[in-house]
């Protein structure tokens, strides 16, 4: 089956405290992506990733870090997380940057106490 | 930069036709697109339409673009309870890195 999946769902852990969440997609796509969602604010991008080895930083990457060394994962690093990184976080992906439709993993429910 | 704003909430009795409004500001925007949301799941994509198109219809789905107003809306007839999500409008634009920004999202109740 199609999909992309995203490691831990769930998570609860304090300041400062080291921690990394995966992405992973089964689809060879060459586009991939993370997002954040805040209520009242939408979607924002984090990082992007236009193939292995490149990526970028979206609307609001402060605080993040991420990596593509495979085709198929792209991480996302939060190296010092603080309470206002409490959130829902998406990644997504798409065959490459001109397709139409990105594929959205189920989110991984932050909370930075 | 690129804006998209959509109102927070929306309710209508199980039957009724729900009409989703949508504006943007870029009025270099390839594709806009519908996405839902269900509780505690990720998005998923429900239909787009191209920008040099006025009207999209797919089976309860009518999309509706008004380009000279930057103005999408998503008809959804005969809503069901299962309608019920957040539904996010969102543009690509033309640029060379296509980057889509998507709205705050509406979410959708349905009373049976």
């Amino acid at each position: 089956e199609a999909q992309v999946t995203q490691n831990p769902r769930y998570l609860i852990t304090v300041t400062g405290k080291k921690l990394t969440v995966t992405c992973s997609q089964n689809m060879n796509h060459e586009y991939m992506s993370w997002y954040r969602q805040d209520p009242g604010l939408g979607l924002r991008q984090i990082y992007y990733s236009m193939n292995v080895e490149v990526t970028d930083k979206g609307d609001v990457p402060e605080g993040y870090k991420v990596s593509r060394k495979e085709k198929r994962n792209f991480p996302l690093i939060l190296e010092s997380p603080s309470p206002n990184q409490t959130s829902l976080y998406f990644c997504a992906s798409s065959r490459d940057r001109n397709s139409y439709e990105q594929y959205f993993g189920p989110g991984t429910r932050l909370t930075v106490t | 930069g690129e804006d998209v704003e959509q109102s927070l909430f929306l309710s209508v009795r199980e039957g009724d036709s729900s009409v989703i409004n949508c504006t943007y500001t870029d009025s270099s925007s390839t594709y806009l697109y519908w996405y839902k949301q269900e509780p505690g799941a990720g998005l998923q994509l429900l239909t787009y339409i191209f920008s040099n198109m006025d009207m999209k219809q797919d089976q309860r789905l009518t999309v509706l673009l008004n380009k000279k107003d930057k103005h999408l809306s998503l008809r959804i007839a005969d809503t069901q309870t299962g309608d019920s999500a957040i539904y996010f409008c969102a543009e690509r634009n033309s640029g060379g890195y296509q980057k889509v920004t998507f709205g705050t999202g509406t979410k959708l109740q349905v009373i049976p």
